[in-house]
């Protein structure tokens, strides 16, 4: 039974380039969490999704940044034209159910050169 | 306006002693407590965790304790292991009128545990 599964693990961007993060939640959760993590930072709340639907986006900046969850396929966190200070580990955290209960993927280190 | 509060960024034990992780929070709304644990370069990992009606969780080495009255909660790992050394974050969680448990972590405490 595979955990959450990131990728990239690792991503390199200039600035003014699209970085897209995916998340494929453990099977059968149904429930995925966004968080962003600043170098010696606690991970912060960005988003929650279940299929197809944005619950709660409090945490996300309102620009450039997007968060989806299709029906068929991971979640995908997509940052636009990013910006030095986007540099971070974004991990994602699926649940079964809107839970307090949430298993953390490896996370993805974005870089902006 | 940190909402969880880890004070101390780093903690050495020798092995076999008690290490002692604290963690204070503001929010009173926060109903549920968790402790994870985090290895360089992995996700957290969840370790245990402790509803707000009770006040201690034990679970093997790792009792969890909290004191609402206070807003403290503290993590308790007897006897400290070598494989213990990570770092290890305090988060708290409360529904969210947006419709969510999300979950509001501390910075860390580091753990060295030294053979």
């Amino acid at each position: 039974n595979a955990g959450v599964m990131q990728n990239p693990r690792h991503l390199v961007r200039r600035r003014g380039q699209e970085a897209r993060l995916r998340c494929s939640p453990m099977k059968g959760h149904s429930h995925v969490y966004w968080y962003r993590q600043l170098p010696e930072e606690g991970l912060k709340f960005m988003v929650y999704l279940q299929k197809e639907n944005i619950i709660d986006e409090s945490g996300m900046p309102k620009e450039r940044f997007s968060a989806e969850f299709p029906k068929e396929g991971p979640s995908i966190l997509r940052i636009q034209q990013v910006v030095r200070g986007d540099s971070a580990a974004y991990f994602c955290a699926s649940s079964p159910r809107d839970d307090n209960e949430q298993f953390f993927g490896p996370g993805t280190r974005l870089t902006v050169l | 306006d940190q909402q969880v509060k880890q004070n101390s960024p780093s903690l050495s034990v020798q092995e076999g002693r008690i290490s002692i992780l604290n963690c204070d929070y503001t929010n009173s709304m926060f109903d549920y407590f968790l402790w994870y644990k985090k290895y360089p370069a992995e996700g957290p990992t969840f370790l245990i965790s402790i509803s707000s009606i009770k006040d201690k969780n034990e679970d093997g080495r790792f009792t969890v304790f909290l004191n609402k009255s206070a807003k403290h909660l503290s993590l308790h790992i007897v006897p400290s292991q070598p494989g213990d050394s990570a770092v290890y974050f305090c988060a708290a969680s409360a529904y969210s009128g947006a419709g969510s448990y999300q979950l509001t972590f501390g910075k860390g405490t580091k753990l060295s545990v030294i053979p």
